[in-house]
């Protein structure tokens, strides 16, 4: 299995907070995604980074920021949290991108907002 | 608006029966595509994946999928399913062949009856 860390894995909040989930992996792959996860939508791109400061955003990025400092470490905050912003997160990395190579995903952070 | 949309929310089926899941894209360029699947709390392991060439794709755990052009189709299909199937898949293609941008489908959840 890639060698990827989701951190917290479970986190209830309140409306309002802010809230910083970490992707963090061992395989030194240069690109990580953040996706959200919802019935009947699948997965959704919010944000992705291609290096170190280097980010572009996804489908749904309205609410979130991401920082990557570190080729290991992929930040995604949402600074003042609603209740929309309930879901499964998901980070995933890739080697490289062109030639269709797939991406591997962490375990998910469950995160309620109430 | 480019899409990946897969007909089934969910699919009964009894063990050993075959099984057959759709996935249908719009995209007016060549793709890349995906089949991935999701055990419960676990993150996204990628089944198999079609970049070129022949159309009939084999992964692992005894799935394949044949891509179709004139159809924008890449249906996924298991000749015997086990109860260990049971789970979540999702087709997800790239469809600018960007590399780093996947847009997945709704999810079809497979239950395996014994």
């Amino acid at each position: 299995d890639a060698g990827i860390t989701q951190s917290p894995r479970h986190k209830v909040t309140e409306t309002g907070t802010p809230v910083t989930l970490r992707c963090h992996q061992t395989e030194n792959h240069r690109y990580m995604y953040w996706y959200r996860q919802d019935p009947g939508h699948g997965l959704r791109l919010i944000h992705y980074s291609y290096g170190v400061k280097d980010t572009d955003k996804g489908e749904v990025s309205d609410g979130y920021s991401v920082s990557r400092s570190k080729t290991e470490d992929f930040l995604l905050t949402l600074e003042s949290a609603t209740s929309s912003q309930t879901s499964v997160y998901f980070c995933a990395i890739s080697s490289e991108t062109g030639g269709g190579q797939p991406q591997h995903f962490g375990d998910g952070t469950r995160l309620s907002i109430l | 608006a480019q899409s990946v949309t897969q007909l089934d929310s969910q699919v009964p089926v009894f063990e050993e029966a075959p099984v057959e899941l759709r996935c249908n894209y719009s995209s007016s360029v060549s793709v890349y595509l995906f089949w991935y699947v999701q055990y419960p709390n676990q993150g996204l392991q990628l089944l198999l994946k079609y970049l070129s060439g022949s159309t009939l794709v084999k992964g692992i755990n005894g799935f394949e999928a044949e891509f179709n052009k004139s159809q924008t189709s890449f249906h996924l299909r298991k000749p015997s399913v086990h109860i260990s199937d049971t789970a979540e898949y999702f087709c997800a293609a790239d469809l600018l062949r960007t590399g780093n941008k996947l847009t997945f489908g709704g999810g079809t959840r497979v239950l395996v009856k014994p």
